[in-house]
């Protein structure tokens, strides 16, 4: 069956670091994956989405890279803040239809 | 535009009464996911629907657990004969097509007695 993991142990960085999560994917070539971002009490909101063909995509102080052969997903926060504070959030699609699976997520705290 | 609406926010069940959960999609969004999460959990695919139709349910329940969206109204989850172990945050998203993001809303907060 299909696995998608993160490190389920919490990311503490200092402000001004960049953050660094990992997921990682078994038994599946998903065509893209999407990352997440989900406050305490909220519903999760979506950040940037990669295809396999993409090894990189940015989008403001966020990076992501996908490297499909070692089925693994990086996802940068560049300039840390403490608003960064989050649970991060890794999906990829199961089939058609997008019926997305997540996940277990990373918590960040950034420290000022 | 307004986001994807979910009511109620929280909801307090008894053990064996029912529960409904609401979710109005996108406007312009005609495919609507439920996930559940448990506390500390990730998130949990449950059912994709279209409108008037069921596309997937694999992840939702055999029992108690049904799923509707109308022509006309939103989204409906509804958990017959409630236990405790049906105590989660139920997230309803939508999306304009079959592919891409996903919007979800706030969530329904339920807990069981």
């Amino acid at each position: 069956s299909q696995k998608i993991e993160q490190n389920s142990e919490a990311l503490n960085i200092q402000e001004g670091k960049t953050a660094t999560l990992t997921c990682n994917y078994t038994n599946y070539s998903p065509a893209y994956l999407q990352w997440y971002r989900q406050d305490p009490g909220r519903g999760p909101v979506f950040l940037l989405l990669i295809r396999e063909n993409e090894k990189e995509k940015r989008k403001e102080r966020l990076k992501v890279t996908f490297d499909t052969t070692l089925k693994q997903s990086l996802f940068h926060i560049t300039a840390s803040q403490p608003a960064d504070s989050a649970t991060y959030l890794c999906a990829h699609p199961r089939a058609a239809g997008n019926k997305l699976t997540f996940g277990g997520g990373t918590r960040v705290l950034v420290k000022p | 535009n307004a986001g994807v609406m979910q009511n109620p926010r929280h909801l307090v069940r008894r053990r064996g009464q029912e529960a409904r959960l609401r979710c109005s999609p996108m406007k312009g969004h005609s495919h609507v996911y439920w996930y559940r999460q448990l506390p500390e959990e990730g998130l949990k695919f449950m059912v994709y629907l279209q409108k008037e139709n069921i596309i997937d349910e694999s992840g939702m329940p055999k029992e108690r657990f049904s799923a509707e969206f109308p022509k006309e109204g939103p989204s409906i989850l509804r958990i017959q004969q409630v236990v405790r172990g049906d105590s989660a945050a139920y997230f309803c998203a939508s999306s304009p097509e079959e592919d891409g993001e996903l919007f979800f809303g706030e969530g329904s907060r339920l807990t069981v007695l």
